[in-house]
Parts: C-alpha cells; structure tokens; sequence
C-alpha cells in the first residue's frame, strides 16, 4: 500500500492555459473524489468516480473542468482557459468500497497546488 | 444544509500544555465523524473517526475525540502537545445521498505551538 499520490505537485500557468492532474489511488480502491481547497478553507467536493463512471459532479465543477478515470484506475482532472480564481490546492482521495456503504474511509493524497497568474 | 463549524480559526499552545479543537456538526441522520490534519502544503492525513459505538474515540499521535450527540459536538482533545502537532485540523461529516458518499469540511483550525 503506496497510498494515494498525485502529480504534477505543484504547477504554475499562465491565465487562459490547460493544465491536467493525475491521481493514482490506492491499488483495488474502486472509489475516487476529486475535491478543491482554497487558502483558509477546507476541501470542496468537486466530483467522484465509482471504478470508471462518474456518479456526482459538484456545481463547482464549471463546463472547463473535466475529470476522467478510464478503466477505472487512476483519474486526471483538466481545466480548460484557467483563471486566476482557479487557484488552489487540488486534493484526490480514493476509498474502497465495503458492504456498509456510509462506514467507508477516504484516504487522501498530497495534493497539486495550481497557481494560475 | 449539512455543515461542519470549527469555531477557532487558530489557536496557540505551549508545548506540554493540553489541547481541545473544538468541532459542530449539523445533520440530520447519525452522523459518520473524521479528524484530519494538514502539514504545510500537505495533504490530509487521518487522525480518527468516528461510526458507531463507544463514543470516545483515540486516533494516532495520542489525540482522541469525544462524539456528543446531544451538543451536536465531535472534539479533538491530545493531554499533552508536542512542538510537530503544529499543523491544520480539519474536521469532517461523511454524508451519503444519492449514491454519492461525501464528506463536508470544516473551514479547519491552525495549531500553533510555543516551545
């Protein structure tokens, strides 16, 4: 058990650029959230995977986000035409599922900070 | 709505001293409680978390947390802090609804500590 990791850990870009995330969850976790914290506030759910269909999108999550996870293993999260408000630290978390649906426990990875300018 | 209140946006101990970090929820249904901490420019690492059963809860680093179902209250306390407890803590309300199991934050409580 490696945990979860994400990359790129940092990222700088210029407003109106793309930029991809990638998160690796633990090996066999079926689950998969993608959650945005800004400065001074907790993670906001922004989205979740269920091996590879996409169950929930938070109203956060504007037209220019796009997150996939195919063949249900690691997911990338892309923004499209960043702005500056897009500015944050981008969290995945991965969680197996159990037969008590509302017991199950995120585990959380080191994040992607994304400084737009 | 659903909601997790950590009214102490910092607080400072010295070292040795004890800590309580102070978390409210709002929800309707037993709730599925969790302590998180955040180093600088890490992500979250679980502490506890609570389901069911004996309401006192102990985690890792030698915190524990109390679940008050008539306060609506699930804090943080450690007897005795060290100088690398010095991080953010967040608290969390694991909600299931329509298929989708989420968790809402709190807005979290920065752990300063004095040597």
């Amino acid at each position: 058990d490696t945990g979860v990791s994400q990359n790129p850990r940092h990222k700088i870009t210029k407003r109106g650029q793309n930029v991809t995330f990638r998160c690796d969850p633990i090996s066999e976790h079926n689950r998969l959230y993608w959650y945005r914290q800004t400065l001074g506030q907790g993670p906001e759910f922004l989205t979740y995977f269920q091996n590879e269909a996409q169950l929930e999108k938070s109203r956060l999550l504007s037209d220019r986000f796009s997150a996939e996870r195919p063949k249900g293993s690691f997911s990338t999260l892309e923004i499209q035409r960043t702005e500056q408000g897009d500015s944050a630290m981008y969290l995945c978390a991965s969680s197996p599922r159990l037969s008590q649906t509302a017991q199950e426990t995120q585990y959380f990875g080191p994040g992607t900070r994304l400084l737009v300018l | 709505a659903q909601s997790v209140t950590q009214p102490d946006i910092h607080i400072t101990v010295s070292e040795g001293a004890s800590l309580e970090l102070r978390c409210n929820y709002s929800y309707g249904a037993t709730p599925y409680l969790f302590w998180y901490v955040q180093s600088p420019g890490q992500g979250l690492q679980l502490l506890l978390k609570y389901f069911s059963g004996d309401t006192l809860v102990q985690g890792i680093k030698g915190f524990e947390a109390e679940f008050k179902r008539s306060q609506s209250s699930f804090n943080l306390r450690k007897p005795s802090v060290h100088w690398s407890d010095a991080a953010e803590y967040f608290c969390a309300v694991g909600r299931f609804t329509s298929g989708t199991y989420k968790y809402i934050f709190g807005t979290g409580t920065r752990l300063k500590v004095l040597a």
